[in-house]
């Protein structure tokens, strides 16, 4: 079956500018996760969604982050007014109903902020 | 709080000899523990977890992990390395507490032929 999907695949942008990322997860997968890996710092986590609701939104680095997710599926991330240090892999996972179930990551956008 | 460390960057071993990568880990409460990997040019992929029940653990591919609760720890290990089994290797971690995992800022595995 399909996998979890991001687009777009790469995205570069000036500093100053918006920008907004998508994940389409798993159908039927109600966890959604944002995660940003930067060279050197591993895995960070973002934000996690349980349906549409976003329980916990502690690893958002800034007031300029923010998530939605809408109809339990779809999930768009959103950076305003982009920073160079906001550039990075960003991966969004869904597993089917928590975090103890296996994550099905997708493939990533690569943001690169000039 | 929970933590996570993976105390070496990278790990190098000879195709055929037994590779260990080390994860030790810091909660409060039961530990749930799990191991990613991340081949070249490739998503995330999940390898194994331990919940509850038996200290050693078995996933994909052949690796095994062993939870071992005194020492904090949840290395990765596979009797038999391939050169196939080059890649980036996250551990994780969720306390009880917790709703999601923090990942280790994981250790690049390189097996040379």
């Amino acid at each position: 079956g399909a996998g979890v999907s991001q687009s777009p695949s790469n995205k570069v942008t000036e500093k100053g500018k918006d920008v907004e990322l998508r994940c389409d997860p798993i159908s039927g997968h109600t966890a959604l996760y944002w995660y940003r890996q930067s060279l050197g710092q591993g895995l960070e986590f973002l934000i996690y969604f349980q349906g549409n609701s976003a329980p916990d939104k502690s690893g958002l680095p800034s007031d300029r982050f923010s998530a939605e997710r809408t109809g339990g599926s779809v999930s768009t991330l959103t950076i305003q007014r982009t920073q160079q240090e906001d550039s990075a892999v960003y991966l969004c996972a869904s597993s089917l109903l928590g975090s103890l179930d296996e994550q099905y990551f997708g493939p990533g956008t690569r943001l690169t902020v000039t | 709080a929970q933590s996570v460390a993976q105390p070496e960057d990278q790990v190098n071993v000879a195709e055929g000899n037994p590779l260990t990568v080390k994860c030790t880990y810091s909660v409060s409460g039961n530990p749930y523990l799990f191991w990613y990997v991340q081949y070249p040019n490739r998503g995330l992929q999940f390898l194994l977890k331990y919940i509850t029940g038996d200290n050693l653990v078995k996933g994909s591919y052949g690796f095994e992990a062993e939870f071992n609760k005194s020492q904090t720890s949840f290395h990765l290990k596979k009797p038999s390395a391939l050169v196939s089994d080059s890649a980036l290797y996250f551990c994780a971690v969720r306390d009880g507490g917790y709703s999601t995992l923090t990942f280790g800022k994981g250790t690049m595995l390189l097996v040379s032929p």
